[in-house]
């Protein structure tokens, strides 16, 4: 069956620093999905990527979906302390499967 | 964007009793919600989908006796815990879509189970 790998499980960075997460799925995603979820908070939609090779920015985030289909990511440059929580890739179609999500914390 | 709340946001409560979780959407109307379950510093895991008129389709492992879920209306779908145990204590959180076929969720501010 379909396997999604989501890595690393943590990430500490000095305040500054860049932080990205991937995630890697044995098999082609339709799409695939990113949240941030903050520290006692509900996860809140960040993006949607859908088309192969797809890169997207949110101002200090970057966004990518690989040419298969089967790898993203998210690259934060220049951490800040409000990019403090859980980042978690989901996928599927409406029914979503949420991936192991990375707990970033910043040192300020 | 689309607002969903949950009722309430925390909830403390003895073994054995049965506890009801409230998920609306309050300004779209939603034909199909969904209930996840998160426990600590793990990810969410998808119960149930809450589908408006007809029965809930549940996953795997969870069991529907013990999850009750009923979606009376277009704005409402309820999740109550039945004969709760310490186990069952999590995070709940439901989520909806304004779109049909749309992957996007909107999810709710989630609910504290705690179980004595």
């Amino acid at each position: 069956g379909q396997q999604v790998m989501q890595i690393p499980q943590y990430q500490h960075v000095q305040e500054g620093e860049d932080f990205t997460t991937y995630c890697n799925s044995s098999t082609t995603l339709s799409n695939i999905q990113w949240y941030k979820q903050r520290p006692g908070g509900h996860p809140v939609f960040l993006i949607q990527l859908v088309k192969s090779g797809e890169v997207k920015k949110q101002k200090r985030l970057t966004f990518q979906f690989g040419e298969a289909k089967k790898n993203s990511s998210l690259h934060i440059t220049a951490t800040q302390t409000t990019d403090v929580g859980t980042y978690f890739c989901a996928w599927g179609a409406q029914k979503l499967v949420f991936g192991q999500g990375t707990r970033l914390t910043i040192n300020p | 964007g689309a607002v969903v709340s949950q009722h309430p946001s925390r909830v403390i409560c003895k073994s054995g009793t049965s506890v009801k979780i409230e998920c609306r959407s309050l300004d779209f109307q939603a034909t199909t919600m969904f209930w996840y379950r998160q426990f600590p510093k793990q990810s969410l895991m998808l119960m149930a989908t809450s589908n408006e008129g007809s029965k809930a389709t549940y996953e795997q492992g969870v069991e529907k006796d013990k999850f009750l879920i009923n979606h009376a209306s277009l704005t409402l779908s309820t999740l109550t815990v039945t004969s709760a145990h310490p186990e069952d204590s999590s995070f709940y959180i439901c989520s909806a879509s304004p779109w049909t076929g749309q992957e996007t969720q909107y999810f709710g501010p989630g609910t504290r189970l705690l179980v004595l």
